[in-house]
């Protein structure tokens, strides 16, 4: 099983400060990785794919970048509804595996 | 594309229990359906994958033997059968759909709301 490990647990940032959170897969899964975004009791969103690709719906501001088995979702200015919960997650190998999460919280 | 659980409840370790999923707004068949679940206070645990003309499916080790997936397409509905139940199966349990059609696989770009299971005696 691929294990997927998000750095830090929790990160206090201010709006408008440009943060990157962190995930490293046990082996390569090439550029295999999805970020969730996770809202105080709502549902995930797919937020990017293919390691760098945003989905649908999401600004700019998001953006994803890889080299190896480490994976980073940086904002580059955050706002005050960018304040969640950011989930990755492999799906190059059975079992899909995710990272336990990065909560971005207010400073 | 909308997704819509249901089926929890309380049950006692050792039961069981039928969660459902229905979809519209998009080809049921063609697509990967998954379940993912997230205990209280905890992050998500992908649970089981089923997809293909032959209902290819995959489940967590934690699951595995005592959770079956399946699909009704005639219904556009995903079932999961949760037996043997223990209490650290306990979670919100979401249907979630891949975002493309297999092989390709761009995770999961459509979710439900969730059912809740609570295991408890």
């Amino acid at each position: 099983e691929i294990v997927m490990t998000q750095s830090p647990a929790t990160l206090s940032v201010s709006p408008g400060e440009r943060v990157s959170l962190s995930c490293r897969a046990s082996q390569s899964v090439s550029s295999n990785l999805a970020w969730y975004q996770q809202k105080p009791g709502q549902a995930p969103r797919l937020l990017i794919y293919s390691a760098s690709i945003r989905a649908t719906g999401f600004p700019a501001r998001f953006s994803g970048s890889w080299s190896g088995t480490d994976f980073t979702l940086t904002v580059s200015s955050l706002q005050p509804e960018d304040f969640a919960v950011y989930y990755c997650q492999q799906y190059d190998n059975w079992p899909r595996t995710f990272g336990q999460g990065t909560k971005l919280e207010i400073k | 594309v909308q997704l819509e659980e249901s089926g929890g409840g309380l049950v006692h370790p050792g039961g069981s229990l039928r969660l459902s999923c229905t979809g519209s707004g998009f080809t049921f068949s063609a697509y990967a359906l998954n379940w993912v679940r997230q205990a209280p206070g905890k992050g998500l645990e992908w649970v089981s994958s089923i997809f293909g003309d032959d209902n290819t499916t995959y489940y967590a080790a934690s699951v595995k033997g005592r959770f079956t997936i399946s699909r009704d397409i005639s219904k556009n509905t995903l079932f999961l059968h949760l037996s043997n139940l223990r209490a650290d199966d306990t979670a919100i349990y979401y249907c979630a759909k891949d975002q493309t059609i297999p092989p390709y696989n761009y995770g999961m770009d459509a979710w439900g709301q969730g059912t809740t299971v609570t295991v408890a005696s």
